[in-house]
């Protein structure tokens, strides 16, 4: 059973066009939870980590928040340079590594 | 302060052979991790080393090893390597709860 699911797969949006992308997780006792932008060969590029329920963070167009079960990361007006594959992993004990969800790839369309 | 740098940047293996990759980690972080990202899909996690010791590992058989120097940089080797080992190999190095990842190897088993 996947521990983090990412939702949609894919997104498609006119440049301007806000939206939100999804991840839901089913672990207990999170100890952080991690949004990763990457671009197509390229290492992930970390934005940002959010701790507990209701923490929000924003990063110019990018808005992280979380409840219990999933965070949203929500893009107001995007850019084409916005486009990439967006990557959520969580942490959810000591020293434990990040169990990554599969992706959302975004696409602005100018 | 450099980040993490992976080398090679690309690599074609026959398959049976053996490969060796390396990372030098982001200065000051004592922790590095091995993730193998397949086409599409999220980085998947193979092992951990904090201070010269393995310290967590994923669902990999035992061709996949690894090491870490004093310096925290580290080595990826695989044996006997198969088609299915074709990915992009990232490294990710950590001090407490902040995670970089370096920009990958690509290795393509023909």
């Amino acid at each position: 059973e996947d521990q983090v699911t990412q939702s949609p797969e894919a997104l498609r949006l006119q440049e301007g066009e806000s939206s939100s992308l999804n991840c839901s997780y089913t672990v207990s006792g999170l100890r952080g939870l991690f949004w990763y932008r990457q671009d197509p060969g390229k290492g992930p590029e970390f934005l940002f980590t959010l701790y507990s329920a209701g923490e929000e963070k924003e990063k110019e167009r990018l808005k992280a928040t979380l409840t219990k079960k999933e965070s949203f990361l929500h893009i107001t007006a995007p850019k084409p340079e916005d486009s990439a594959t967006y990557l959520c992993a969580v942490r959810y004990s000591g020293n434990t590594p990040l169990v990554f969800g599969k992706g959302t790839r975004l696409s602005v369309i100018a | 302060e450099t980040g993490v740098t992976q080398s090679p940047t690309h690599l074609i293996k026959t398959r049976g052979q053996q490969v060796t990759l390396r990372c030098s980690s982001q200065s000051g972080h004592n922790t590095v991790s091995w993730y193998q990202q397949a086409l599409g899909q999220g980085p998947q996690f193979i092992f951990q080393y904090y201070r010269e010791e393995e310290n967590g590992r994923g669902n990999f058989p035992p061709r996949f090893s690894g090491l870490q120097f004093p310096n925290y940089s580290s080595e990826l080797n695989v044996n006997a390597l198969e088609l299915d080992d074709s990915a992009l190999y990232l490294c990710a190095s950590s001090l407490d709860h902040g995670y970089t990842f370096g920009s990958g190897t690509r290795l393509t088993v023909v």
